[in-house]
C-alpha cells in the first residue's frame, strides 16, 4: 500500500529564509506526486505536481520541488520565504493510473515571523 | 481554473440525526468524486470515491452505512452522515476530478459540529 511521510510537524522560519520540508512515500511502481497548500481558513490548492520528464518541478509562487526516485523524496523547496507562506503543506502520492486514489501526508505547517 | 463547491460551509446538528453534505462542480463534469475528513491537526483521510452512476467505493475502516454517499449526476455527489454521533464532528472535504483528466480540485471544505 501506498503511504507518504512529512517528518516535519511543525517548521518556524523568519521572511527570506529558505525553505525545505521533507516529503518520502513508499510504493514501489509508478507515482504521480503532489504538494497541496491550505491558507488559514481556506481550501487545498495544488501548488505543484510531479508526473514524469525532468525531476525538478517549478509550482507557483516561487515553489518547486525535486523527485529524487532512489531516495523515494519529493521534498518541496522555496529559496526565499514570505510572511504570505504561513499555511499547512501537504504532500501527496499516487500510483500512477489517473483512475487511483490520493494519499496525503500528515502535514508540515510553517509558520513564517514576519 | 476548475471550482467545486460544498454546501452548508458549517452545520451543527444534535446527536442522532443525520446531515447531507453537497458537493458541486461548477464548471466542468466530475465523473469522479472524492471525500476526505479532517479532523483537527491533521492530515486528509480519504473516506471514499465514488464515479457517475456507480455505488462508492470505501477505504478500509469507514461505514458505508453511516456514511452514505451519492453520485447521481456529473455535477453533484452528496454525503450523509447518518445517526451523527459527537466523534463524527469534523472537517468534511470533496474533490473532484474530470474524465480523462488528471488533476483532482477541492471543495473549500463543510465543518460538521455534533452536539
Amino acid at each position: 500500500a501506498q503511504s507518504v511521510s512529512q517528518h516535519n510537524h511543525h517548521v518556524i522560519l523568519s521572511e527570506a529564509a529558505s525553505l525545505e520540508l521533507g516529503c518520502n512515500y513508499s510504493y514501489g511502481g509508478t507515482v504521480n506526486l503532489f504538494w497541496y497548500v491550505q491558507y488559514p481558513g481556506q481550501h487545498l490548492q495544488l501548488l505543484l505536481k510531479y508526473f514524469s520528464g525532468d525531476p525538478l518541478v517549478k509550482g507557483i509562487k516561487g515553489f518547486e520541488a525535486e523527485f529524487i526516485k532512489s531516495k523515494f523524496s519529493f521534498n518541496l523547496r522555496k529559496p526565499s520565504v514570505q510572511w504570505s507562506d504561513t499555511a499547512e503543506y501537504f504532500c501527496a502520492v499516487r500510483s500512477g493510473s489517473s483512475a487511483s486514489k490520493i494519499i496525503f501526508g500528515s502535514g508540515t505547517r510553517l509558520s513564517i515571523r514576519p | 481554473g476548475a471550482v467545486v463547491s460544498q454546501h452548508p460551509s458549517w452545520v451543527i446538528c444534535k446527536s442522532g440525526t443525520s446531515v447531507k453534505i453537497e458537493c458541486r462542480s461548477l464548471d466542468f463534469q466530475a465523473t469522479t468524486m472524492f471525500w476526505y475528513r479532517q479532523f483537527p491537526k491533521q492530515s486528509l483521510m480519504l473516506m471514499a470515491t465514488s464515479n457517475e452512476g456507480s455505488k462508492a467505493t470505501y477505504e478500509q475502516g469507514v461505514e458505508k452505512d453511516k456514511f452514505l454517499i451519492n453520485h447521481a449526476s456529473l455535477t453533484l455527489s452528496t454525503l450523509t452522515v447518518t445517526s451523527a454521533h459527537p466523534e463524527d464532528s469534523s472537517f468534511y472535504i470533496c474533490s473532484a476530478r474530470e474524465r480523462g483528466r488528471e488533476t483532482q480540485y477541492f471543495g473549500p471544505g463543510t465543518r460538521l459540529l455534533v452536539l
